[in-house]
């Protein structure tokens, strides 16, 4: 069964400080995975998609990694703000349907001053 | 910058009712679909549609489910003989093409209620 596996399921961290979520999945046929940013009551946000033959990507302070091998991925914040605070989603698109997205269950991020 | 709208923000409907969730996906924008999130737990696909039909659905979409596009710019999804257990946030999402990197773009989100 198509899965989505997320670490922590929540997070508090100061105001400047550094974190990394978690992500691994058994989805197959794999297309892509996505993280997501989603506030309280809206609707998920795309921060980056990344395919199998990418290892990294950044969007700002955002810095995804991927180890198709091994089926992980991971988002890392750098210098975080309180309008981090959000849940973050991992997202894997499954081959061959028309963007059937499977969703992790988000890690819940507080950032604090 | 074009974003997919969805109305009602939050329905409130009795058990048994039938209800409409609308969305206006973004105008050049070809694949449309729906998820929802029932609260606490994951987002989970529903359908997906394109060209005036269905091109997949979970198994969550069932005979009490449907969807439409009646004009050029509205998507609705109707939930037939509402249950409690359809308490949840719709969200409608489109995205231009259907295929690898394409971004999928989600509305705000229609929380419903059913008492």
């Amino acid at each position: 069964k198509n899965q989505v596996e997320q670490s922590p399921q929540s997070l508090i961290i100061l105001e400047g400080k550094n974190c990394t979520l978690q992500c691994n999945y058994t989805v197959s046929p794999f297309s892509n995975l996505r993280w997501y940013k989603q506030d309280t009551g809206r609707g998920p946000v795309s921060l980056t998609i990344m395919t199998f033959s990418e290892n990294t990507k950044s969007n700002g302070r955002y810095t995804a990694t991927l180890d198709a091998d091994t089926k992980q991925s991971s988002l890392h914040i750098t210098a975080s703000q309180l309008s981090d605070s959000a849940s973050y989603i991992c997202v894997v698109r499954a081959g061959g349907g028309y963007n059937k997205l499977i969703f992790g269950a988000g890690t819940r991020l507080a950032v604090h001053p | 910058e074009p974003e997919v709208t969805q109305t009602p923000s939050h329905q409130v409907t009795q058990m048994g009712q039938e209800v409409i969730l609308r969305c206006v996906p973004i105008s050049n924008h070809l694949y449309f679909y729906w998820y929802r999130q029932i609260l606490g737990q994951k987002v989970e696909f529903l359908v997906s549609f394109y060209n005036n039909e269905i091109s997949e659905k979970s198994e969550i979409f069932d005979d009490q489910f449907s969807v439409e596009r009646p004009d050029g710019s509205n998507f609705t999804l109707k939930i037939r003989s509402t249950k409690l257990e359809d308490s949840a946030m719709y969200f409608c999402a489109s995205s231009p093409t259907s295929t690898g990197n394409t971004e999928a773009f989600f509305g705000q989100g229609t929380r419903l209620t059913v008492v």
